[in-house]
């Protein structure tokens, strides 16, 4: 079975400086990952995905596959960051995505 | 982008009745909805994989009996409650899978905050 980590529940930076949400995923195969987040009275919606290897808002997450990680960051916070960040996988051929339990980030003024 | 509504934004309904909530991908067709469940402060717990005009695919732990999905268009899946109990109460979330632009994205609906008396 597939599973992701976020080993952190919260995560509190000062503006401008650089941050790292990290996610860690068990999975044997090929895996689509992805980061939604989710701001404060909003629906979550998509942030990025790795096959896209964009950059979105300043945010980028490159897939590491021998530390099976696909860690999310940003050299300079904004205070708009702040939300809940979720890391997602989806197995391949797999219809349904597999959520981590998000990491809840602040930026501080 | 896609947008996913979601229909009611909250209910508040008595101990032992049943509740409907709806998903609609409103500009574009989704055979596959998904529906999840959030308790405060946690992720979301997928419940079921919604497949128009097939029946629904549960996730392991979840009641078919009494979470019934119903994907009857392309546009529209139902969640239904049925005898509804306190421990029911909770925010219930369905996302849609759009194909359309040569990847494949979910796009969440806005959740329905159920609570039961």
């Amino acid at each position: 079975a597939q599973r992701v980590t976020q080993p952190e529940k919260l995560l509190s930076v000062f503006k401008g400086a650089p941050v790292e949400l990290k996610c860690n995923y068990s999975y044997s195969g090929s895996p689509e990952l992805f980061w939604y987040v989710q701001y404060s009275r909003q629906r979550l919606q998509l942030l990025l995905r790795h096959i896209s290897r964009e950059s979105i808002k300043g945010f980028t997450a490159d897939l590491n596959k021998g530390e099976t990680s696909f860690h999310l960051k940003k050299p300079f916070a904004q205070e708009e960051d702040s939300a809940m960040y979720y890391c997602a996988l989806k197995a391949q051929g797999a219809q349904k995505l597999v959520f981590g339990q998000g990491t809840r980030l602040t930026i501080n003024p | 982008g896609a947008v996913v509504s979601q229909h009611p934004s909250w209910v508040i309904c008595k101990s032992g009745t049943s509740v409907k909530i709806e998903c609609r991908s409103l500009d574009f067709q989704a055979t596959t909805m998904f529906w999840y469940r959030q308790f405060p402060k946690q992720s979301l717990m997928l419940m079921a994989t919604s497949n128009e005009g097939s029946k629904a695919t549960y996730e392991q732990g979840v009641e078919k009996d009494k979470f019934l999905i119903n994907h009857a268009s392309l546009t529209l899946s139902t969640l239904t409650v049925t005898s509804a109990h306190p421990e029911d109460s909770s925010f219930y979330i369905c996302s849609a899978r759009d194909h359309r632009r040569g990847q494949e994205t979910q796009y969440f609906g806005p959740g329905t905050r159920l609570l039961v008396l």
